[in-house]
């Protein structure tokens, strides 16, 4: 079974704080997306990354995929209120034989003005 | 800008009644998906389907779901006789290819 770990669970930081959120697997995994997901709406796709060492950066917000692409990494500069929000790693395992994307726990961040 | 839309937004239903949720997805997407979101917990999921059959499915997808696309455009979950541990947020997604793209889902509640 796989599974993606992510950490912290939790994490509450005043505005202008910067943040990591790890996550984390045993498994492989041919590409690895993050999500930001608002309560009692869909999943919203951030980025993907592919290849493993890939740095992506998107504003203010770094998403590193580990060498290994068993592990990513997100970093937030200078967090805002509005990046407020459940933020999820989802990676489609080497070994499916298709598209799968294995979720992982999340991170509820809220950023304090 | 393209999106996956999914109908009902919110469905209540009698425990052993059948539902049909119903996902328009992106266009010219190839891989669909489903996947459910218990309150509080984790997204997980059930089903992939590709060229008109299931290419991989979860231990939750068992004989009571049944996915099915009717026509080019619609992509359909059913569950027979829901029971009430089938309350959950309902997601269809597509793709193109590895990055997946999310509805807004579908609420169900089973009383």
């Amino acid at each position: 079974t796989q599974l993606l770990e992510q950490s912290p669970q939790f994490l509450s930081i005043q505005e202008g704080e910067n943040l990591t959120v790890y996550c984390n697997s045993s498994s492989v995994f041919s590409s690895l997306q993050w999500y930001r997901q608002e309560p009692g709406e869909g999943p919203v796709l951030l980025v993907t990354v592919v290849t493993g060492g890939e740095v992506k950066k998107l504003k203010r917000l770094t998403f590193q995929f580990g060498d290994a692409r068993k592990d990513s990494s997100l970093h937030i500069t200078a967090a805002q209120p509005g990046d407020t929000g459940l933020y999820l790693c989802a990676g489609d395992p080497i070994t499916s034989g298709t598209y799968k994307y294995i979720f992982g726990t999340g991170t509820r961040l809220k950023v304090l003005a | 800008e393209p999106e996956v839309t999914q109908t009902p937004s919110h469905q209540v239903t009698q425990m052993g009644q059948e539902v049909i949720l119903r996902c328009v997805p992106i266009s010219n997407h190839l891989y669909f998906y489903w996947y459910r979101q218990i309150l509080g917990q984790k997204v997980e999921f059930l089903v992939s389907f590709y060229n008109n059959e299931i290419s991989e499915k979860s231990e939750i997808f068992d004989d009571q779901f049944s996915v099915e696309r009717p026509d080019g455009s619609n992509f359909t979950l059913k569950i027979r006789s829901t029971k009430l541990e089938d309350s959950a947020m309902y997601f269809c997604a597509s793709s193109p290819n590895s990055e997946a793209f999310f509805g807004q889902g579908t609420r169900l509640t089973v009383v």
